[in-house]
């Protein structure tokens, strides 16, 4: 089945500063990447996906972009603002099981202002 | 529009207790999933169902049941509850089909067991 391997598991930075979240994935069949975000104590959220025809794609602040040959995509966000601090997750789409998502183990974004 | 709801929202069992979690849903959506969130470990699938009366096993099946009688409700049950099953657990929906993959999940549902 498919494994979801995300880096770093925490990430400090400056406000206004970038952030760069990578994940890679074992299965080739996987065509659906999203991107969650999950505030303490609350549910995940999306943020942004990707889809396998799609090399790239951005909204506002955040963008992310898809590696299918190496099998990695990236999460992106600049000029970080202290809410953007949360946990985020990237997943993939578990080919054998139809739409069921394969998550990474999360990391923890620190915007410090 | 609710959209996706979990009962209850906390509980404390203890080993060997049975209990469901329920989860609705009424955004009709044809998808439904269960997946437990421990520290480090990220979100794990649990339990699947892509319409009423279907479920299949996910990554982490063992020790929990689930039912999906009605398109808007999906049900979780732990038989005999063990301290390994100590968790927040959530459901989440999509309408499902290609394209259309979005998941949106409930609340969660803490549980511990003693």
């Amino acid at each position: 089945g498919e494994n979801v391997e995300q880096h770093p598991s925490t990430l400090s930075v400056q406000e206004g500063d970038s952030a760069v979240i990578k994940c890679t994935y074992s299965d080739s069949a996987s065509n659906y990447f999203p991107w969650y975000k999950q505030e303490l104590g609350k549910r995940p959220q999306l943020i942004i996906d990707i889809r396998s025809n799609v090399g790239e794609k951005k909204d506002q602040r955040i963008a992310v972009t898809l590696n299918k040959t190496a099998k990695h995509f990236s999460l992106h966000i600049t000029e970080t603002q202290p809410e953007d601090s949360a946990v985020y997750f990237c997943a993939a789409s578990e080919k054998q099981a139809g739409t069921a998502l394969i998550f990474g183990k999360g990391t923890t974004l620190s915007v410090s202002s | 529009n609710a959209g996706v709801t979990q009962t209850p929202k906390f509980r404390v069992l203890k080993t060997g207790q049975s209990m469901t979690l329920l989860c609705a849903q009424d955004m009709n959506h044809e998808y439904m999933y269960w997946y437990r969130q421990d520290p480090g470990m990220g979100l794990r699938l649990i339990h699947y169902s892509v319409g009423e009366g279907t479920t299949a096993k996910g990554e982490v099946p063992d020790g929990y049941n689930v039912s999906r009688l009605k398109k808007q409700n999906f049900l979780l049950g732990l038989e005999s509850a063990a301290p390994s099953q100590t968790s927040v657990y959530f459901c989440a929906s999509s309408y499902g089909g290609s394209g259309h993959n979005e998941q949106f999940f409930g609340p969660g549902t803490r549980l511990t067991v003693l």
